[in-house]
């Protein structure tokens, strides 16, 4: 168990919907990480914050959006999704977000977009 | 940016003995460091050992040890007295002090036959 805990395990929604998936970080972790891991794209790096402040940017779509609230838990929210967003997507922590930090991985959420 | 090469898609090791699973990359930091993660069936991502790039010693955690060969930009992980739950993805990723996100090569997929 890796301590960070990523809400809900699975997802299913239909086309041109919008969800939202949450993590909470390690405790004493202040940087929160979005992957996004797909059959045909591998795993990709989505977006990272720091303390509530987006640090980085990857190849994140602008359908998506994140954030990190004050109490450090983060949310990425997937809207008019498509049936090319079914992923498994993950959120990784680390202490002070710097680009040598270990990141620790939580379970994944897995979506279904049907 | 940052590139991660992993040659071989699927490789398989008896119960007991060792593998090593490769690792190229290329990188333009100069400070970084450079991680292995496992993906077992359950799909958690879970770090195995990490190695600085400053540090001419190769690290090593329990049954696992790299050899990190800097100026060749190679980066080998190396599986010793192997056991069925050693059976997953391996993955590699670089991160660089520039960067903050990792970079994963799109893995190795090892089994272990009894």
């Amino acid at each position: 168990d890796s301590g960070v805990t990523q809400t809900p395990k699975h997802l299913i929604t239909a086309t041109g919907q919008r969800v939202t998936l949450r993590c909470s970080p390690r405790s004493g972790d202040l940087s929160v990480y979005w992957y996004q891991q797909s059959l045909d794209q591998g795993l990709q790096f989505l977006i990272q914050y720091y303390n509530g402040e987006e640090r980085a940017k990857g190849n994140i779509l602008e359908r998506f959006s994140a954030q990190q609230f004050p109490d450090l838990h983060s949310e990425l929210n997937l809207s008019s999704l498509e049936l090319g967003d079914s992923a498994l997507y993950f959120c990784a922590s680390s202490v002070d977000g710097r680009g040598t930090d270990t990141q620790y991985f939580g379970p994944g959420t897995r979506l279904t977009v049907l | 940016a940052q590139t991660v090469t992993q040659s071989q898609p699927e490789m398989s090791v008896q119960e007991a003995e060792t593998v090593t699973l490769s690792c190229t990359y290329d990188t333009s930091e100069s400070d970084y460091y450079l991680f292995w993660y496992k993906q077992p069936p359950s799909r958690q991502m879970i770090l195995v050992i990490r190695q600085e790039a400053y540090k001419q010693q190769n690290a090593t955690e329990n049954r696992f040890s790299v050899n990190f060969q800097k100026a060749a930009k190679s980066f080998s992980l190396k599986i010793s007295d192997s056991q069925l739950g050693d059976a997953a993805m391996y993955f590699c990723a670089p991160s660089g002090a520039g960067s903050y996100q990792l970079t994963f090569g799109k893995g190795t997929k090892l089994s272990v036959i009894p």
